[in-house]
């Protein structure tokens, strides 16, 4: 099993309909994290979470939410889709130190029409 | 205002070359810089770190060096191999921005030619 869990892997939805991505771990880490990648804009990272207490914003966060329901799991909401956010999404997570790296998941494809 | 620049245009080399890859990056300070390897409908995969007091980090067939004068990383990859095709995508920790997150690059594919 994957130790970064991405559900759903694949979805396509409508404009205005709220959208939940889930992310789950099994790697113990504090620190998780949501990107979105779009094709020749790279990673851009969305929120950020070092516990269960601590929430941050990225620099794109405007349109999304996120809910850090335990140390394993971290949520991601789009509560009114729009078609520009039509992207491939990446929970990530990592550990304590400062430099540590990350270890992403295999992604969700959000497509809204 | 403060950028991260990979080449955005694909590198076609020969098996068994250096491929080298580079990643520039302006008003920024970080205190490290990783590069991290992505396939096509992949997440990506952490390869190498390397900390601002150091000049050169080697794994394996895999080397970076980092310039804090220039801003400039350099990976490389010697004796290339087709299987090394991929996208690879620096990122620094944008600490003078007072974020505390990763930034990454758009990414270099390299492309390796049997």
């Amino acid at each position: 099993d994957a130790d970064v869990t991405q559900t759903p892997r694949n979805r396509i939805t409508k404009t205005g309909k709220r959208i939940m991505l889930e992310c789950s771990q099994t790697k113990g880490h504090d620190r998780m994290y949501w990107y979105r990648q779009d094709p020749g804009l790279g990673l851009r990272l969305i929120y950020y979470s070092f516990d269960v207490k601590d929430i941050n914003k990225g620099e794109i966060s405007d349109g999304y939410s996120v809910s850090r329901q335990a140390q394993a799991k971290f949520s991601l909401s789009l509560e009114s889709a729009i078609p520009n956010q039509t992207a491939l999404y990446f929970c990530a997570t990592s550990p304590g130190a400062r430099a540590g790296e990350l270890f992403f998941g295999e992604g969700s494809r959000l497509t809204v029409l | 205002s403060q950028k991260i620049e990979q080449n955005s245009e694909a590198l076609n080399i020969q098996e068994g070359k250096t491929a080298t890859l580079t990643c520039n990056y302006t008003n920024y300070s970080p205190a490290y810089l990783q590069w991290y390897r992505q396939d096509p409908g992949r997440g990506p995969v952490f390869l190498l770190l390397i900390r601002e007091n150091e000049k050169e980090k080697r794994k394996e067939r895999l080397k970076v060096t980092f310039d804090t004068t220039l801003k400039q990383s350099l990976f490389h990859i010697t004796a290339s191999q087709p299987a090394d095709s991929a996208t690879y995508l620096c990122a620094l920790d944008p600490r003078d921005t007072g974020r505390r997150a990763l930034t990454f690059g758009s990414g270099t594919r390299l492309q390796v030619q049997p």
